[in-house]
């Protein structure tokens, strides 16, 4: 049964300290995302890569956050430094193109 | 802009019932629209995937429809049971641009017996 897994699950940091989230696409998929998730937001995309490229990322700020793809079995986000303000799930989904994503369980983050 | 609406913003219906969420849009140029479920603390699942010309479509007791000339989608649920309390997210895509995908802050659904 594949499916984008995703960790850690919870995260609770302190302001000012760096956070680092993984994601591990499904086998085969060749696009990766990163979205936020807030009540009041809701969903965002951050960012996304194909073939292990970045397309896009003009929905993440720039000065803190980061996305990478090291290997096409692993995608990273990362906080530096984070704030209260980002305390949010973060999902990552994977799919052939954009045709179709497939989300992973998320990494819920409390900056305190 | 480039928006999704989506109404009502919350739902309360009881088992049985059917019920329907609207999503509106106005982004352009219009390539898909996806309905998404949301259970609580999972990620959203894909339901449905309507291009241009597909009217409607099914998927087992949700039922999607699409008016690409007004510019709305509805999501049609047929005699509702309680795994159905989630949040429904409406998704639109463009044909063109860097960030191609928009959306909607979802319905909460809440089924009760």
């Amino acid at each position: 049964d594949a499916r984008v897994t995703q960790t850690p699950r919870h995260k609770v940091t302190e302001m000012g300290q760096e956070v680092t989230m993984r994601c591990q696409p499904i086998l085969g998929h060749n696009t990766v995302f990163w979205y936020r998730q807030t009540m009041m937001q809701g969903l965002e995309l951050l960012a996304y890569f194909r073939n292990r490229a970045p397309l896009d990322d003009s929905g993440m700020p720039k000065d803190r956050f980061s996305a990478e793809m090291p290997d096409a079995t692993l995608a990273t986000l990362k906080i530096q430094p984070s704030e209260p303000r980002d305390s949010a799930v973060y999902f990552c989904a994977s799919g052939l193109d954009l045709n179709e994503q497939f989300f992973g369980p998320g990494t819920r983050l409390t900056v305190l | 802009k480039n928006q999704v609406e989506q109404s009502p913003q919350s739902l309360i219906i009881l088992e049985g019932k059917n019920c329907t969420l609207q999503c509106n849009y106005t982004v352009s140029p219009f390539s898909n629209l996806r309905w998404y479920k949301q259970d609580t603390g999972r990620g959203p699942v894909s339901l449905t995937i309507m291009t241009f010309s597909e009217n409607t479509k099914s998927n087992g007791r949700y039922t999607a429809t699409l008016d690409a000339d007004t510019k709305q989608s509805s999501l049609h649920i047929t005699a509702s049971q309680l795994s159905d309390s989630a949040s429904y997210i409406c998704v639109v895509s463009v044909l063109s641009g860097a960030n191609n995908l928009f959306f909607g802050t979802g319905t909460r659904l809440t089924v009760i017996p």
